[in-house]
């Protein structure tokens, strides 16, 4: 069975660093690209970014209101996917979650929150 | 970017009712859209890939067309089960872009 699990979520100030999770199992990690989505409390979704396979490159792609701040990296041996994001701003408060390939799979996410 | 339009962002419908939503795209993105059914505080769900194919264990009465850059989402006898949101995304290129979401509500 395919599992996705995110964690790493809290409360931080503005300007802080936080790192997210994605811990994937029941299929082969290293094959897919993952990606993570964001959702404002009471707001549509977010994409935030990708990471490709490494038989795609492994390289990431992300969007313009995270590019510079976030950083997703992965971790095949142990099936893990991770968002670094640094300098958060309020307007990041989100539910963050992490999905395989371009959503066929999600997590059910977890919450950063970012207030002074 | 690619701009995504769903409309509408509501609807009120009842029990047994065919409903259509429809997702247009500001520039061609050839068939690789999704459609996503997300239910208050859970993870969206995927419905419907490469515009019109269904994903694995999604009801048949779901089902997706496309017509150059506008794309159809067509629930065709609604259920208690289905009063969700709903969503596009394209996959086409990036950044992946979704639209706004449509709420289907119990009329």
């Amino acid at each position: 069975e395919v599992q996705v699990v995110e964690s790493g979520g809290g409360l931080v100030q503005p300007g802080q660093s936080l790192r997210l999770s994605c811990t994937a199992s029941g299929f082969s990690f290293g094959d897919y690209a993952m990606s993570w989505v964001r959702q404002a409390p009471g707001k549509g979704l977010e994409w935030v970014g990708l990471i490709r396979s490494k038989g795609s490159g492994g390289t990431p792609e992300y969007a313009a209101s995270v590019k510079d701040r976030f950083t997703i990296s992965r971790d095949d041996s142990k099936s893990i996917a991770y968002l670094q994001m640094n300098s958060l701003k309020i307007d990041d408060t989100a539910l963050y979650y992490c999905s395989r390939r371009d959503g066929d799979y999600w997590g059910q996410g977890t919450l950063v929150t970012v207030s002074s | 970017d690619i701009q995504m339009t769903q409309s509408p962002s509501s609807l009120s419908a009842s029990v047994g009712d065919r409903v259509t939503i429809t997702c247009r795209a500001s520039q061609g993105i050839r068939n690789y859209l999704v459609w996503f059914q997300q239910k208050p505080g859970k993870a969206p769900k995927s419905l419907i890939y490469a515009a019109s194919t269904l994903q694995s264990g999604v009801p048949s009465r779901f089902s997706g067309s496309a017509s150059g850059t506008d794309f159809t989402l067509t629930i065709s006898s609604l259920q208690p089960e289905d009063f969700a949101t709903y969503y596009c995304q394209q996959y086409n290129s990036y950044p992946r872009t979704f639209g706004q979401g449509t709420k289907v509500e119990i009329k």
